[in-house]
């Protein structure tokens, strides 16, 4: 299976800040990363497919790089309703699907 | 527009089965895949498996072979999952997801959870 990490595993940051959160994966995966938000006691929800597609409807903020091993996402200028945790997808090698730990973002 | 709803919470004694379902709506269900991912209590996502619709071709995650089974009824537009021999740690929020585009495993809509607690 391939492993999925995320660091950091929490991070704080202020409005208007820009932050990078990172995505390593113990094999090559090409560009089959996604990346999702979860906001407290809601569903999950997908920013970005293919390591830098913007979903539609997600701001511009939001922007992804990498390829194989690893992975970014940046938010450019946070938002208060940023405050979320992020998750990392492999979708290269199935089954299993696999996820990151997350990494919890406060604003 | 594209919906997923779910069927509701659940409380369940070790060793029990638990069968919930997932009902599609604005969209074919047999166009997308949907899977089932879980998320135990402060933890993070765990893909448990997906079905196709279309002939009810499934795919499980090692860890619950033999023990889950996901179907589908066209009819009514809705998969199910069913987990069996229950133990405490499959306590979990259960999501169906819907593959945006077959085989990309790109989630692009979600159920709103069904909680089950496995507990004596």
């Amino acid at each position: 299976d391939i492993q999925m990490t995320q660091s950091p595993p929490s991070l704080s940051a202020f409005v208007g800040d820009r932050v990078n959160l990172t995505c390593r994966a113990s094999q090559n995966i090409r560009r089959y990363l996604n990346w999702y938000l979860q906001k407290q006691g809601k569903a999950p929800q997908v920013l970005i497919s293919g390591a830098s597609t913007l979903q539609n409807g997600v701001p511009e903020r939001f922007s992804g790089s990498g390829s194989g091993t690893d992975f970014t996402l940046t938010i450019s200028s946070l938002q208060p309703e940023d405050s979320a945790t992020y998750y990392c997808q492999q979708s290269y090698s199935i089954p299993p699907i696999t996820f990151g730990q997350g990494t919890r973002l406060e604003i | 527009q594209v919906q997923l709803v779910q069927s509701g919470a659940e409380v369940k004694e070790p060793g029990a089965s638990v069968k919930i379902s997932c009902e599609a709506s604005g969209y074919t269900l047999t166009t997308h895949y949907l899977n089932w991912v879980r998320q135990g209590p402060g933890q993070g996502l765990e893909w448990v498996g997906m079905i196709d619709p279309r002939g009810g071709s499934t795919s499980y995650a090692q860890q619950f072979q033999g023990r889950v089974a996901l179907t589908s009824d066209t009819s009514t537009s809705t998969v199910f999952l069913d987990l069996r021999s229950l133990r405490s740690d499959d306590t979990a929020v259960y999501y169906c997801a819907r593959d945006s585009t077959d085989g990309e495993y790109v989630f692009d809509t979600w159920g709103q959870g069904t909680l089950v607690t496995v507990s004596s």
